[in-house]
């Protein structure tokens, strides 16, 4: 069964630092999206990574994915508020395109 | 908007009552997914349509739950007689399917069940 773990499940970052959020998967894909969600909103796409090494940034954010590893990770440079909500991991389960997500980072941002 | 539109966005209703939601995909969109997402937790898998076609549900979809995708088009989540677990939200999501590799689902707002 394709399990998903993300870590931390809670960050409090101050602005202007640098954190990372790291998202494991049990078997093997080579398909990972990173996607954002607000408090009472829907999901937001961020990235597709698509196969290993991948590397993939937009703004303060920037994903990679480690397909030997099973591992992909979400840095945030520089950290802003702007950037509090909730990121989550999910991996393609196959040819269906169903998606298994981790439980998701919350992250707060504070000044 | 062309966007996935989902109704109605929020319903509460009393344990053992039938409940209705829709979902419109976008339009060109063939693949529809549902997805339950409850408090702290990622979103979990339900089921998945190709056009009108069902072709995958999870074991989360018990027996009193249905879905339907009549012309292909939009979708119906009917869950039968609630119970106070089912409260969750709801999300739809599209796809057009596998481009380059990548199936992009696009979510809806979402459908938020309180059962009382």
């Amino acid at each position: 069964e394709l399990k998903v773990e993300q870590n931390p499940l809670f960050l409090s970052m101050q602005e202007g630092k640098n954190y990372t959020i790291y998202c494991n998967y049990s078997t093997t894909s080579d398909r990972l999206y990173w996607y954002r969600q607000d408090p009472g909103k829907s999901l937001e796409s961020l990235f597709v990574l698509l196969s290993n090494g991948a590397v993939k940034q937009e703004g303060r954010l920037m994903a990679s994915l480690d397909t030997k590893a099973r591992l992909s990770t979400l840095h945030i440079t520089a950290a802003v508020h702007d950037l509090s909500a909730t990121y989550f991991c999910a991996v393609d389960r196959g040819s269906q395109g169903n998606l298994i997500f981790g439980k998701g980072t919350k992250l707060s941002v504070k000044p | 908007d062309t966007g996935v539109s989902q109704d109605p966005r929020h319903k509460i209703t009393k344990r053992g009552q039938n409940v209705t939601f829709r979902c419109d995909p976008i339009s060109e969109h063939n693949r529809l997914y549902w997805y339950r997402q409850t408090l702290g937790q990622g979103p979990e898998f339900l089921t998945y349509f190709q056009n009108e076609a069902q072709l995958e549900k999870s074991r989360l979809l018990s027996d009193r739950f249905s879905a339907e995708r009549p012309k292909g088009s939009f979708s119906t989540l009917e869950i039968q007689r609630t119970e106070q677990g089912d409260s969750a939200m709801y999300l739809c999501a599209s796809s057009f399917g596998r481009v380059k590799g990548v199936v992009e689902q696009y979510f809806g707002p979402g459908t938020r069940l309180t059962v009382t």
